[in-house]
């Protein structure tokens, strides 16, 4: 069974402070790894999604990087705004050498707030 | 100009009554899902349809009815609600098949069951 652990629960921060959140997975097949940004009260915002080893992928003061066995969501230079919970997801490639059909498997998000 | 919405944003109901909740994308995606958010934000996939056939169907009690008219609509039916169900449920669209898999969220319906 695939599954996703983030590490840590909740983060806080001072402006400015870079720091990095953790995504470890365990996927059969990994066709894709995504990180999500939740606001409260609002759905998911796709982020940005890896798919082999290696890979790094930038947006702004955000950047995801990938291995075989984690991802790491780095933030530098973190605002106030960028205070959110972050949600990384993996989708699997089935068994069978089709696909998962999209289904993908969410940690439990890391809640990150950012102090002024 | 919203991509995935659902509605209603709000659902407070009583245990036993019956609720439906929709959910419509104008993105020309081919598969549409349900997520389960539960109190401790943890999301679940539900299910999943592709051109209106289901293709997910994780284990969910069998009150629970997803119906997809056409392939830019998906509707959630919740017979004999019960106090576990009080969650928040998200629809996302994405297309499965193809090379890029993102998935894009609505907004999100909490349903609350006293």
């Amino acid at each position: 069974e695939d599954q996703v652990t983030q590490s840590p629960e909740a983060l806080r921060l001072q402006e400015g402070e870079s720091s990095s959140l953790n995504c470890s997975y365990t996927v059969s097949g990994l066709r894709g790894l995504f990180w999500y940004r939740q606001d409260p009260g609002k759905g998911p915002e796709f982020l940005f999604t890896l798919y082999s080893a290696g890979e790094e992928k930038e947006k702004e003061r955000l950047k995801a990087t990938l291995t075989k066995k984690e991802s790491f969501l780095h933030i530098t230079a973190p605002k106030p705004e960028d205070s959110a919970t972050y949600l990384c997801a993996v989708q699997a490639i089935s068994n069978a050498g089709g696909t998962s059909y999209g289904k993908l498997t969410f940690g439990q998000g890391t809640i990150l707030t950012v102090h002024p | 100009d919203t991509a995935v919405s659902q509605t209603p944003k709000y659902l407070v109901t009583q245990m036993g009554n019956d609720k439906s909740i929709k959910c419509e994308q104008n993105l020309g995606h081919d598969t549409m899902y349900w997520y389960k958010q539960d109190s401790k934000k943890f999301l679940k996939i539900m299910f999943s349809y592709n051109n209106k056939e289901l293709i997910i169907n994780e284990t969910v009690p069998n009150r629970f009815s997803p119906k997809s008219p056409d392939k830019a609509h998906l509707n959630l039916h919740i017979n004999s609600l019960e106090l576990g169900d009080s969650a928040v449920y998200f629809c996302a669209s994405g297309c499965w098949a193809g090379p890029i898999n993102e998935q894009f969220f609505g907004p999100g319906t909490r349903l609350t069951v006293l």
